[in-house]
């Protein structure tokens, strides 16, 4: 069966600290990558994705991530963040031609100011 | 534009008792409609996926069952509720069939068993 993996389960950083989240998934054929984000008391709503193309795509909020086909990751990446990046972060997968969308377990991100 | 209600935001109801809770999406058609638990440190859980009227996909057997009366009204429902029911529920909706788009979400309702 397909899943998803976010290994960082919590992650503590201070302004201006690079970040990077990463999310591994287990499935051999074509998928559509996603990462969704929730801030505190808000909707879960869309950071950015993939589909084909340039394996590097970049989302709101100067995110970014890159797609690795033969490491089956699609780590999320941030040079600088900010206090308002405080939230929870969430890996979704795809697979081409079907309708079930797998997410992973989630990252808690706190950003101290 | 499109949105997508759900209700209620919370609940609080006994062990046994029945439950119903109701999403609608505006301003699309023919969307796929998606029920997922949401659990601390657990990610979303999809529970329940349809991509028509009268069209229900169980992901995962459990306590509960969904419906789909009309086209952009999506029920979640319980005969008989457990504890372990307890917990925050999302209903999402995308566009297409096999769509390549992306997933947007409700704003939950809490749901706690006592």
């Amino acid at each position: 069966a397909q899943s998803v993996s976010q290994h960082n389960h919590h992650v503590i950083l201070s302004e201006a600290a690079s970040l990077e989240l990463g999310c591994n998934y287990s499935y051999g054929g074509t998928v559509n990558l996603f990462w969704y984000v929730q801030y505190p008391g808000q909707h879960l709503q869309l950071l950015l994705k993939y589909f084909s193309g340039d394996p590097l795509v970049k989302g709101i909020k100067g995110f970014e991530a890159e797609f690795i086909k033969s490491k089956f990751s699609f780590n999320l990446r941030k040079p600088s963040v900010q206090w308002s990046d405080t939230a929870e972060y969430f890996c979704a997968v795809k697979s081409s031609g079907t309708y079930k969308y797998i997410f992973g377990t989630g990252t808690r991100l706190k950003v101290l100011a | 534009s499109q949105t997508i209600h759900q209700w209620p935001a919370t609940l609080v109801q006994p062990v046994g008792s029945p439950l119903s809770l109701e999403c609608t999406v505006e301003g699309t058609s023919n969307p796929n409609l998606y029920w997922y638990r949401q659990a601390a440190g657990r990610g979303l859980q999809l529970l329940f996926y349809s991509v028509g009227i009268g069209q229900i996909s169980s992901e995962v057997p459990q306590n509960l069952s969904a419906s789909r009366p009309q086209d952009r009204q999506f029920i979640l429902s319980s005969k008989k509720l457990l504890l372990s029911d307890s917990g925050f529920y999302l209903c999402a909706w995308s566009e297409g069939h096999y769509s390549t788009y992306e997933q947007y979400f409700g704003p939950g309702t809490r749901l706690t068993v006592t």
